[in-house]
Order: C-alpha cells, then sequence, then structure tokens
C-alpha cells in the first residue's frame, strides 16, 4: 500500500460525457502527478501540481483539467469523453516535487467509456 | 533524460534469481537509473534506483556497470509475485519531473 487513495477505481460512462476523478497523496505529500494508460499509448504524463500550483503538464488535452486543493487531494476532470479517452488514470505523490523524488503510485481509476 | 534499452519479456523459475537488464548507452553524468515495475493494471511500484555505486534494498540489488552505460535489476529469490512489467527509467537530477515509462520488461516467473 502506496499510502495514495484514488476514487473510484471504476467508472463506466457514455461519450460526450464529463467525469471527475479524485485523488489524495501520501500524509505529508506537497506534490501530486497524474498520468494516463491506454493500451496504446502506455503510461503517460498528463500534469503536475505542487502546493495547489500547477508545475507542469505533459500530454494533457485541452478537454482535461486537474487541481489540487488546499487539502492537498486532487482532481482530474475529464469532459466531453470520447472513446479513445477510455484507459487507467493514475495519480502519484512526491514529497516536494522534485526531479530527484520517488513518485509513489495510487491503485488508478479504470475509466471506460461506451 | 537518456534513453532505455530493456527486453520486452523474459522468463523466471520461482525461487531462481532474475537478472533483468537495462541499456542506457547515452546516459550523463547526473543522471540516475530508476527501476519500477507494474503489477498487472496495478499502480507502478518504487523498486530502487542509484547514480553510479550498486545500490541494495530490500527488494532489489542495482549493479551499475562502470561506464554506467548499462544496468541490471537483480530480484534475489523470484516468487510468482514478481510477475510483473519492469521499467527501467533514466532521470537527470535536473530534468522534469514526469517519468517517462517506456514499454518495459514482462517478466514471468513460473512455478
Amino acid at each position: 500500500d502506496s499510502g495514495v487513495t484514488q476514487t473510484p477505481k471504476h467508472l463506466i460512462t457514455a461519450t460526450g460525457q464529463r467525469v471527475t476523478l479524485r485523488c489524495s497523496p501520501r500524509s505529508g505529500d506537497l506534490s501530486v502527478y497524474w498520468y494516463q494508460q491506454s493500451l496504446d499509448q502506455g503510461l503517460q504524463f498528463l500534469i503536475q501540481y505542487y502546493n495547489g500550483e500547477e508545475r507542469a503538464k505533459g500530454n494533457i488535452l485541452e478537454r482535461f483539467s486537474a487541481q489540487q486543493f488546499p487539502d492537498l487531494h486532487s482532481e482530474l476532470n475529464l469532459s466531453s469523453l470520447e472513446l479513445g479517452d477510455s484507459a487507467l488514470y493514475f495519480c502519484a505523490s512526491s514529497t516536494s516535487g522534485t526531479s530527484r523524488e520517488t513518485q509513489y503510485f495510487g491503485p488508478g481509476t479504470r475509466l471506460l467509456v461506451l | 533524460d537518456a534513453k532505455t534499452t530493456q527486453p520486452p519479456s523474459m522468463d523466471c523459475a520461482e525461487g531462481r534469481a532474475a537478472n533483468l537488464p537495462c541499456n542506457h548507452s547515452t546516459i550523463s553524468g547526473n543522471e540516475y537509473v530508476y527501476w519500477y515495475r507494474q503489477i498487472h493494471s496495478q499502480g507502478p511500484q518504487y523498486i530502487i534506483h542509484g547514480l553510479k555505486n550498486n545500490e541494495t534494498n530490500e527488494m532489489a540489488s542495482l549493479i551499475i556497470t562502470e561506464d554506467r552505460k548499462s544496468s541490471t535489476l537483480i530480484l534475489p529469490h523470484a516468487t510468482l509475485r514478481d510477475t510483473a512489467v519492469y521499467y527501467c527509467i533514466v532521470r537527470a537530477s535536473n530534468s522534469g519531473y514526469a517519468l517517462n515509462f517506456g514499454k518495459g520488461t514482462s517478466l514471468l516467473v513460473t512455478p
């Protein structure tokens, strides 16, 4: 158990809909990362937050957005969903978000868009 | 970050040592070698990392060649629960924050 929690575990929705994925980092960790894992793309970095502020952006679509709240939990919002958004979404956390730190991953949310 | 090359798959008998190679011939002086693994769609799990000295922890050992162009992750007594995809990632200390997972090595531990 990494100490990172993600909800929900599974999500099934329809094209065009909007969903919110939630992540709670390990106690004491200030930085949160979001990754997407689809069958054809592997694990891809989406975005990083540190203490409420966006720090780095990866291959995140404009239809996707994220935020980190004062209690340090983070939410990833996916809108206008397409079939290709079906994937595993992982959240990771680290202490202060520097590149030398180990990232600890949550169990993921499996999203299925029908 | 330097590119890494790993074999796509490997087999190992339960109880034997699993030696997973990684080639990173373009590694530079400030880049660390990290290993993560992913067990069947679970979240990736940190295993170990090193710069130039060999490292050991409760999960594994990391052997880095003297020229640092390759490394080997050693699971000393593989169990069925070690069946997973293993990722070798090279990161600079001042690089971006994302972990660049490649395709990794799918390790199958057999009874």
